[in-house]
């Protein structure tokens, strides 16, 4: 398709589970992000690519989120040990380096750790 | 992680109103953004600002980035029922990252 892609788009998981979650950026955007939403909350950045290296990971909230893109474009992000407190929406974004440099953001991956 | 102050939360309109929202930041920003999200779907923009004090329009939405650069306010006229939805604000730093506010909630009754 044209836009941005993300699988799985729900996903149900035990606390201590392995989780991970791709993201198919629009053809051509080099630069890609990823978000968090909870409910009732706005998005909430977590890291970013240009390429295939992470430009700026700061929002990752600790050790057990890691995001890979190494091939500067399907990015997968993988969360260990999960909680319940990482159930949330997970939002990607690409962007194309140049115009008004628009994001674009994906349907989400609905995480629900139990 | 950090988020920009927006208000209101909710509102509760009827049909043909018009709306306002703004949005609030500590930081200053070169871009402000306003982004629509239904239920299930990720945000899609509906107004982007590039300049301190720009005054910018998109049908019946209207958008200005303020002075100081630390703020937005948007607005919607003349409401419709597909108007329904929760708005956010975003603030653009270089290399493209957006910091969104908490989102407002808006409900138009026919």
């Amino acid at each position: 398709g044209a836009g941005v892609s993300q699988t799985p788009s729900n996903k149900v998981t035990e606390k201590g589970k392995y989780v991970e979650l791709r993201c198919d950026p629009i053809s051509g955007h080099t630069a890609l992000y990823w978000y968090r939403q909870s409910l009732g909350q706005g998005p909430e950045f977590l890291i970013y690519f240009q390429g295939t290296g992470a430009a700026d990971d700061s929002g990752l909230p600790n050790d057990r989120f890691f995001a890979v893109r190494p091939e500067g474009s399907v990015s997968t992000l993988k969360i260990q040990r999960t909680e319940r407190g990482d159930s949330a929406v997970y939002l990607c974004a690409s962007r194309f380096e140049g115009g008004t440099g628009e994001l674009f953001f994906g349907e989400g991956s609905r995480l629900t750790v139990l | 992680g950090q988020q920009l102050n927006q208000s209101p939360q909710s509102m509760f309109i009827q049909e043909g109103e018009d709306v306002s929202m703004n949005c609030t930041s500590s930081s200053i920003f070169n871009t402000w953004l306003w982004y629509k999200q239904d239920p299930g779907e990720g945000p899609v923009l509906l107004i982007a600002l590039y300049k301190a004090g720009e005054l910018t329009s998109n049908g019946r939405l209207t958008a200005q980035f303020g002075i100081t650069r630390k703020d937005s306010f948007l607005n919607i006229s003349a409401s419709i029922p597909s108007d329904v939805g929760i708005y956010f604000c975003a603030g653009q730093f270089e290399g493209g990252k957006l910091i969104f506010g908490q989102g407002t909630e808006l409900s138009v009754k026919p």
